[in-house]
């Protein structure tokens, strides 16, 4: 089974500056989707960015791009310029590439503060 | 294009009810997918309807099930309500089940069990 590990349980972010939260997986397939969401105080869970394994180059999205390291089975998502709306629940989700098994698995959140 | 709606978005019951919970994907989504989240347990996924057909279902008790409409709507159902069942209810829906289509997320519906 593919479990995903997220050890920051709270990170805060000087508004307008960098922040990067860490997100490890561990899976025996070769082939999945890796994601991040979004999950503001209004509950609606929001895709930020999404990775596909066979892909080397690292996704990016305007201010938000992600450190896809598939050796070490590692995901971090870079959040530059940090804003005031970027507070939030953030979690990483693993989605097996194998038909039948398309659930999305996620790790335990990292709650976001952006101090003004 | 109208997004995910759940209904209703809040309900409180005693244990032992049962509870039905509906979600409506977005026009033209015909897979629906269904995921609990608690403080304890994080979000946990419950099942995945396609064309009115389970796919795939998660480790949760026979508590817990689930339809589909021709519509695409879909339902849960949760009998024999118990305290742990407190939790906010989360659906998601995409054109097709295939990981590479998005999942779109509903509010979600909180339901309180007491």
């Amino acid at each position: 089974a593919q479990t995903v590990t997220q050890s920051q349980p709270e990170m805060s972010v000087q508004e307008a500056e960098t922040v990067t939260l860490s997100c490890t997986y561990d899976t025996s397939e070769s082939d999945y989707y890796l994601f991040w969401y979004k999950q503001p105080p209004s509950r609606q869970m929001i895709l930020v960015i999404r990775q596909e394994a066979y892909k080397q180059q690292n996704a990016t999205e305007n201010r938000f791009s992600v450190n896809f390291q598939k050796a070490a089975k590692s995901f971090s998502l870079k959040i530059s310029d940090s804003q005031l709306g970027d507070a939030a629940m953030y979690f990483c989700a693993y989605r097996s590439a194998r038909s039948g098994n398309e659930k999305l698995t996620f790790g335990t959140g990292t709650r976001l503060t952006i101090i003004p | 294009k109208a997004g995910v709606t759940q209904t209703p978005r809040y309900l409180i019951k005693t244990r032992g009810q049962q509870v039905t919970l509906s979600c409506s994907p977005i026009s033209g989504h015909r897979s629906v997918s269904w995921y609990q989240q608690t403080p304890g347990q994080g979000l946990q996924f419950l099942f995945e309807y396609f064309s009115e057909t389970q796919r795939n279902k998660g480790n949760f008790p026979g508590r817990f099930s689930g339809r589909q409409f021709s519509n695409s709507r879909s339902e849960m159902n949760v009998s024999t309500l118990e305290l742990g069942d407190s939790a906010l209810y989360l659906c998601a829906s995409s054109l097709s089940p295939g990981p590479s289509f998005e999942q779109f997320f509903g509010p979600g519906t909180r339901l309180t069990v007491l």
